[in-house]
């Protein structure tokens, strides 16, 4: 079965620091990788995706994450973060042959402080 | 992408109602879903919605408890039956764009509490 492992359920951090969130994923099969951030009281909006080519994804808002096959991840990065960054981060996996169902992590809630 | 609208956008109920939650897309899409996100916890699909055909189910959830609709491309709804405070969730549509097979859009929800 096919699963997603975020490994940091909250990640603190400062304003202007970079930050990394890390997801991991198992499959005996080729997927396709998402993030999704959710901002409070809001819908899942789409930040980036993996389908295939470049294993360096840029996404909006200054994200990107690298698909690494081999450690089966695909760990999402800013250089520079700001308070309105604060959201909760959703990394998911779709195969190739499953209808576009998507598998979840558990989530990661990043915190930007001031 | 699409633009995607779910009515209503919150709403209390009391145990043992059903709840109706509907879900329109501004342009034809392939495939939608329906996800319940509980308090604090991640997104679960709960089923396919197939236009025209009853709804692929996924494990735990059935038919008689959460009945779900597609009319037609661009709309569906899913009714949670028989409310319970378990209920209490964020239930969530999805759609898959046509020309874009590979990537689901979000709704912005329904926040239902069950009293």
């Amino acid at each position: 079965a096919q699963s997603v492992t975020q490994l940091d359920s909250q990640v603190p951090v400062f304003e202007e620091a970079p930050v990394e969130l890390r997801c991991n994923y198992s499959s005996s099969v080729s997927v396709y990788l998402f993030w999704y951030v959710q901002y409070p009281n809001q819908g899942l909006q789409l930040l980036l995706k993996y389908l295939s080519g470049s294993t360096l994804v840029k996404g909006i808002n200054g994200f990107e994450a690298e698909f690494n096959k081999s450690q089966t991840s695909f760990h999402l990065r800013k250089p520079s973060v700001h308070i309105s960054d604060t959201a909760e981060y959703f990394c998911a996996v779709t195969l190739y042959n499953q209808g576009g169902k998507l598998i979840f992590g558990q989530g990661t809630e990043l915190s930007v402080k001031p | 992408s699409a633009v995607i609208s779910q009515k209503p956008s919150r709403d209390i109920c009391q145990r043992g109602t059903s709840l109706t939650i509907q879900c329109q897309v501004d342009s034809q899409v392939t495939m939608m879903f329906w996800y319940r996100q509980q308090p604090g916890q991640s997104l679960t699909l709960i089923a396919t919605a197939n236009q025209g055909s009853e709804a692929t189910y996924e494990s735990g959830f059935v038919i008689d408890k959460f009945p779900i609709s597609r009319p037609n491309l661009t709309f569906s709804t899913l009714t949670v039956s028989n409310m319970s405070p378990e209920d209490s969730s964020i239930y969530l549509c999805s759609v898959v764009v046509q020309g874009n097979q590979e990537t689901q859009y979000f709704g912005p929800g329904t926040r239902l509490l069950v009293l």
